[in-house]
């Protein structure tokens, strides 16, 4: 079955701090992937997303994403988090066999402490 | 510009109330989308529809149902509630691309089932 695996659930750091999280998904064909992030007590907004051309993607808020097509991955990634980026992160794939279906991964949570 | 609307915010039942849960979007979308999103599961797709008076089965359809009233508004019932529905509920739509569609997302309708 497609499934999407964000292996951190749970993710502390200070500001400043360097973050990746991860993001692989089972789906052998073409896929479209996304980030959305999720602020306490909001709704999912999109951080950013990839159809095709450059793997590396740039977002809102500074983050950017690399798809390796190899490895299966879509990590995320942002060179300085701060306090503001508190929050729930989820990953999500599309096979392009089928537009209308969006897999979600569990989400990371992230906690950034002054 | 609204984007995606959902009503109520937060709803109480008891176990074998209905209740109807609101969407509208005013972004002109094709399709549209019910999750629901539970702590460590991330968000799971129960009833999508890619047109106007078109509706599909997600991952997760039990114990649901949902009207496609026109474009703009996609409803999702509960006709007995349960426990086991307390959830947080999201309502998304796409936009059109063929192929590269994104989805936006609704504030979300909190519900628990007593």
């Amino acid at each position: 079955a497609q499934s999407v695996s964000q292996h951190n659930h749970h993710v502390i750091l200070s500001e400043a701090a360097s973050l990746e999280l991860g993001c692989n998904y089972s789906y052998g064909g073409t896929v479209n992937l996304f980030w959305y992030v999720q602020y306490p007590g909001q709704h999912l907004q999109l951080l950013l997303k990839y159809f095709s051309g450059d793997p590396l993607v740039k977002g809102i808020k500074g983050f950017e994403a690399e798809f390796i097509k190899s490895k299966f991955s879509f990590n995320l990634r942002k060179p300085s988090v701060q306090w503001s980026d508190t929050a729930e992160y989820f990953c999500a794939v599309r096979p392009m066999s089928n537009t209308d279906k969006l897999i979600f991964g569990t989400g990371t949570r992230l906690q950034v402490f002054p | 510009n609204a984007g995606v609307t959902q009503t109520p915010k937060f709803q109480v039942l008891k176990t074998g109330q209905s209740m109807t849960l609101q969407c509208a979007q005013d972004m002109n979308h094709n399709s549209m989308y019910w999750y629901r999103q539970d702590p460590g599961m991330g968000l799971r797709l129960i009833y999508y529809s890619a047109s106007e008076g078109t509706t599909d089965k997600g991952e997760v359809p039990n114990g649901y149902n949902v009207s496609r009233l026109n474009k703009r508004e996609f409803s999702l019932r509960l006709e007995s509630a349960a426990p086991s529905q307390t959830s947080v509920y999201f309502c998304a739509s796409s936009s059109p691309g063929q192929g590269k569609e994104t989805q936006y997302f609704g504030p979300g309708t909190r519900l628990l089932v007593l």
